[in-house]
């Protein structure tokens, strides 16, 4: 069935750092990847999103990559603060009939920032 | 505006008690859908409502039952609870899009503990 894998599962920076969070895709009818930040006690939040027609999109101090040939996309967090601690999720999703997001996500990666 | 509003909070239950988890939207979005969230693996999806009058199954749907009671709410209930269905459970919708797929909103979750 579709699976989507997450590495690392834990990643501990120094404030300043970068971050890279790592998604590998089964299902090559996906064309939505989703990233979503889930702080304590919270329900997750959508950060960014890409769609198959491309291949990187920025925001600010995040960006995402998405390799569809070799069924990869990535988070890239630049000049992280201590409030980027969190839980990163991504996701991934084809195009399902009926206009629904049948989202399939990845196990979640514990960022840590220190001061 | 309140966005993905779920109740309750947190709940403890017995083996083989039952119980209805509810969930209601205030942004006219046509899906809704119920995942579990458990330590390492992510969220899965349980059921959900590509639009009002229709339920489908997710990955893992047994032992569950789901009404979309109108537009703006979708229902979980467990009929008998087990140990297994101690998890964090996660109420989302998405509007309706005929050309692409849209954000997932989330709301805060419920802490179900089965003992």
């Amino acid at each position: 069935g579709e699976n989507v894998e997450q590495h690392p599962s834990t990643l501990s920076v120094q404030e300043g750092d970068s971050a890279v969070i790592k998604c590998t895709y089964s299902d090559s009818a996906s064309n939505y990847f989703p990233w979503y930040k889930q702080e304590l006690g919270k329900g997750p939040q959508l950060i960014i999103d890409i769609r198959s027609n491309v291949g990187e999109k920025k925001d600010q101090r995040i960006a995402v990559t998405l390799n569809k040939t070799a069924k990869h996309f990535s988070l890239h967090i630049t000049e992280t603060q201590p409030e980027d601690s969190a839980v990163y999720f991504c996701a991934a999703s084809g195009r399902a009939p009926g206009g629904y997001n049948k989202l399939i996500f990845g196990a979640g990666t514990r960022l840590a920032v220190h001061p | 505006n309140a966005g993905v509003t779920q109740t309750p909070k947190f709940q403890v239950l017995k083996t083989g008690q039952s119980m209805t988890l509810q969930c209601a939207q205030d942004m006219n979005h046509n899906s809704m859908y119920w995942y579990r969230q458990d330590p390492g693996m992510g969220l899965r999806l349980i059921y959900y409502s590509a639009s009002e009058g229709t339920t489908d199954k997710g990955e893992v749907p047994n032992g569950y039952n789901v009404s979309r009671l109108n537009k703006r709410e979708f229902s979980l209930r467990l009929e008998s609870a087990a140990p297994s269905q101690t998890s964090v459970y996660f109420c989302a919708s998405t509007a309706r899009s005929e050309y692409m797929n849209t954000e997932a909103f989330f709301g805060q979750g419920t802490r179900l503990t089965v003992v």
